[in-house]
């Protein structure tokens, strides 16, 4: 079975402080790990994934096979950045995605 | 169109009725997915179709719940006696192959049963 975790429902943090979104899976094979951001009235959409190994508005996330973990990092927050953030993953040959609860991001002026 | 569209957007239905959920990919996808994203939750899979075939059903909750896709293009999502549990946005996402990333979202219906 394949389980995604986001510990943190809700995360504040003010205008240029870093932020971290946290985000743990469950896979025993090799899965592809995706953030995906859904800012207010405005569709879901892909933000990054991992084999890209790009940086998105600033954002970055690196894979952890050791501690299963796919953070979503940026250094400095900015009061766009604020949205509802889901980990998701798409393990083996599969191609559902499986989702985590999501975490609202808000960044205060 | 620019992107996959959804309707209704919104939908009340009272327990027992049956309801159906649009979904219009976009133009050439061969992948359609249906999520279903209860308040508070992320979304969770229901269903997958390559073009015309449903190949995976393996995340509806219940008999209720039919997807078709006939022609391989605009798919709809139809749950019949709806109950209370079935309160929730489903969201229709395509893309352009099979494991094709991104699936490209919908903005959803958000379905109420009274």
């Amino acid at each position: 079975a394949q389980r995604v975790t986001q510990p943190e429902k809700l995360l504040s943090v003010f205008k240029g402080a870093p932020v971290e979104l946290k985000c743990n899976y469950s896979y025993s094979g090799s899965p592809e790990l995706f953030w995906y951001v859904q800012y207010s009235r405005q569709r879901l959409q892909l933000l990054l994934r991992h084999i890209s190994r790009e940086s998105i508005k600033g954002f970055t996330a690196d894979l952890n096979k050791g501690e299963t973990s796919f953070h979503l990092k940026k250094p400095f927050a900015q009061e766009e950045d604020s949205a509802m953030y889901y980990c998701a993953l798409i393990g083996g040959s599969n191609y559902k995605l499986t989702f985590g609860k999501g975490t609202l991001l808000t960044v205060n002026p | 169109g620019a992107g996959v569209s959804q309707s209704p957007r919104y939908k009340v239905a009272k327990r027992g009725q049956d309801v159906a959920l649009r979904c219009d990919p976009i133009s050439g996808h061969v992948s359609l997915f249906w999520y279903q994203q209860a308040l508070g939750q992320g979304p969770e899979f229901l269903t997958y179709f390559q073009n015309e075939a449903q190949l995976d059903k393996s995340g509806l909750p219940s008999d209720r719940f039919f997807a078709e896709r006939p022609e391989g293009s605009v798919s709809t999502l139809k749950i019949q006696r709806t109950q209370q549990e079935d309160s929730a946005v489903y969201l229709c996402a395509s893309s352009f192959r099979v494991r094709d990333q991104p699936q490209h979202f919908g903005d959803g219906t958000r379905l109420s049963i009274l």
